[in-house]
């Protein structure tokens, strides 16, 4: 079975430019999650989305993030405009019952120059 | 405000010896505390987790010891192996609903020197 899959695995842009980040849970799993992590800092969470409907979205930064889940299947993370303390690698996590154990993806990189 | 703290931030043990990681929280509502290992290029893993109605959870090498009244929790590696060299991240969630993320500490480097 295939796992968390996380698309593009790195990104450079430059400041100001937009970047669609992707993420496909496990089948069947109706929780997804996004965390991000700047560099030696703690993984922080983004949002939480129960098959399309966000859940929990205290986590994000500020209006320049834009999370949808079409269909409560992949999820897309939009960056637009971004800025340099944007960069970072953005997890994408799923589970099959709320609250319960998360499968990470590998992770998108985002460079922002 | 950092709501749990992780020490140290990178260990060197020896093969075969015990590694211990440390966290302290600060909010009473958590009420769960995975532990996560993550490998370079990869994504964290579950390792083991533990509720604060016990004060231990063995799970084969790996131990989880809970302190309540301290707000403290850490993680034991025995016999640690050159394999278990990763990041690992101590994490808690909160009880109730609408809080589902969770809070990770910063993560310690662990290095198993063969």
């Amino acid at each position: 079975e295939a796992g968390v899959t996380q698309f593009p695995s790195h990104s450079v842009i430059e400041k100001g430019q937009t970047v669609t980040l992707r993420c496909d849970p496990i089948s069947g799993h109706d929780n997804l999650y996004w965390y991000r992590r700047v560099m030696g800092k703690e993984i922080k969470f983004l949002l939480h989305f129960v098959k399309e409907s966000k859940q929990d979205e205290s986590g994000m930064p500020n209006n320049r993030f834009l999370a949808e889940r079409t269909g409560g299947t992949y999820s897309t993370l939009k960056v637009q405009p971004a800025e340099l303390e944007d960069s970072g690698v953005y997890f994408c996590a799923s589970s099959q019952v709320r609250r319960g154990e998360l499968f990470f993806g590998e992770g998108s990189r985002l460079t922002v120059l | 405000q950092q709501q749990v703290k992780q020490s140290p931030q990178s260990l060197i043990v020896q093969k075969g010896g015990i590694s211990i990681i440390n966290c302290a929280y600060e909010n009473t509502a958590f009420d769960y505390f995975p532990w996560y290992q993550q490998f370079p290029g990869k994504g964290p893993a579950l390792l083991i987790a533990i509720r604060p109605d016990v004060s231990e959870k063995k799970e084969g090498r790996f131990t989880i010891s809970f302190n309540k009244s301290a707000k403290q929790f850490s993680l034991h590696i025995m016999d640690s192996q050159p394999g278990d060299s990763a990041t690992y991240f101590c994490a808690a969630l909160r009880r109730g609903g609408g809080a589902d993320g969770l809070t990770f500490g910063k993560g310690t480097h662990l290095i198993i020197q063969p």
